[in-house]
C-alpha cells in the first residue's frame, strides 16, 4: 500500500539553529502534504500544508518545500525556539477518489535552550 | 467556534469488553475522520464519514465500525477489546468531503487491561 516515511525520527538543535525534517512518499498522484505539530499531551495542530502545484511555501520562521519528481516534501524551521519542541508529523494524501491521508511516523524534536 | 470535542477523554476497559467513543466536529464541518495513534505506528487512519456514510476506510479488523448522525457527530465502536487497542483515538473534522484541512480533536486515550 501507500506509506510515507519521515526522517529522522528525534532531532536535538540548539536554541537559534534551523531544523529539517524530511518525508518520502509513495503515490505519484498524491497532491497534498500538510505538516501538524502536536506537544506534549496536545492535539495536532496544522502549521503548514502545500500543494503539488507549488514547489515552496513559507510562513515566517517555517517553510516546506516540494519535490515532486523525487516524491519528497521538507519541513524547515529557521532561528528554533523552544516552543517549537514537540512532534512533527508530515502526511500525503492518497487520491484515488477517497481522500484519505497517510501519515508519517512522527519526528520529535528537541530545541535546546 | 467551538473546536472539534471528543468524549470521552480517558476510558479503561479490559479485554472482550467493547467500547463507544464520540466526536463532535466543528460546527458547519461534514466530514469526520477518525485515526489511531500509538508510539510506534503513528497515526493511523480509521475511518471517513461524510453525511452519514463512510466513504473511506482503513485497514483496521471489523471490531472497529463507526457512524455519523445527521448533525454530523460522529461515533466509533471497538468491540472485544484486545489489549493492543491501547491508544489514543483521534478524529479530525473537515468543512466538505474532499477538503484538505483537517482539525483534529484532543483525542480519547483508551486503556485496555
Amino acid at each position: 500500500g501507500e506509506n510515507v516515511e519521515q526522517h529522522p525520527s528525534t532531532l536535538s538543535v540548539q536554541e537559534g539553529d534551523s531544523a529539517v525534517i524530511k518525508c518520502t512518499y509513495s503515490d505519484s498522484a498524491s497532491n497534498y502534504f500538510p505538516w501538524y505539530k502536536q506537544e506534549l499531551g496536545k492535539r495536532p495542530q496544522l502549521i503548514i500544508d502545500i500543494r503539488s502545484n507549488v514547489g515552496e511555501k513559507k510562513d515566517q520562521r517555517i517553510a516546506v518545500t516540494l519535490n515532486k519528481t523525487a516524491k519528497h516534501f521538507s519541513l524547515h524551521i529557521t532561528e528554533t525556539q523552544p516552543e517549537d519542541s514537540a512532534v512533527y508529523f508530515c502526511a500525503a494524501s492518497e487520491t484515488s477518489g477517497t481522500y484519505k491521508y497517510i501519515f508519517g511516523t512522527g519526528t520529535r524534536l528537541k530545541v535546546l535552550a | 467556534k467551538a473546536g472539534v470535542t471528543q468524549t470521552p477523554r480517558y476510558l479503561i476497559k479490559t479485554r472482550g469488553q467493547q467500547v463507544t467513543l464520540s466526536c463532535s466536529p466543528i460546527s458547519g464541518h461534514r466530514s469526520v475522520s477518525w485515526y489511531q495513534q500509538t508510539p510506534g505506528q503513528g497515526l493511523q487512519f480509521l475511518f471517513e464519514y461524510f453525511s452519514e456514510t463512510q466513504r473511506n476506510k482503513g485497514n483496521f479488523p471489523g471490531r472497529f465500525s463507526g457512524r455519523q448522525f445527521s448533525n454530523s457527530r460522529s461515533e466509533m465502536n471497538v468491540s472485544t477489546l484486545e489489549l493492543g487497542d491501547s491508544a489514543l483515538y483521534l478524529c479530525a473534522s473537515s468543512l466538505d468531503w474532499g477538503r484538505e484541512t483537517q482539525y483534529f480533536g484532543p483525542g480519547t486515550r483508551l486503556l485496555v487491561l
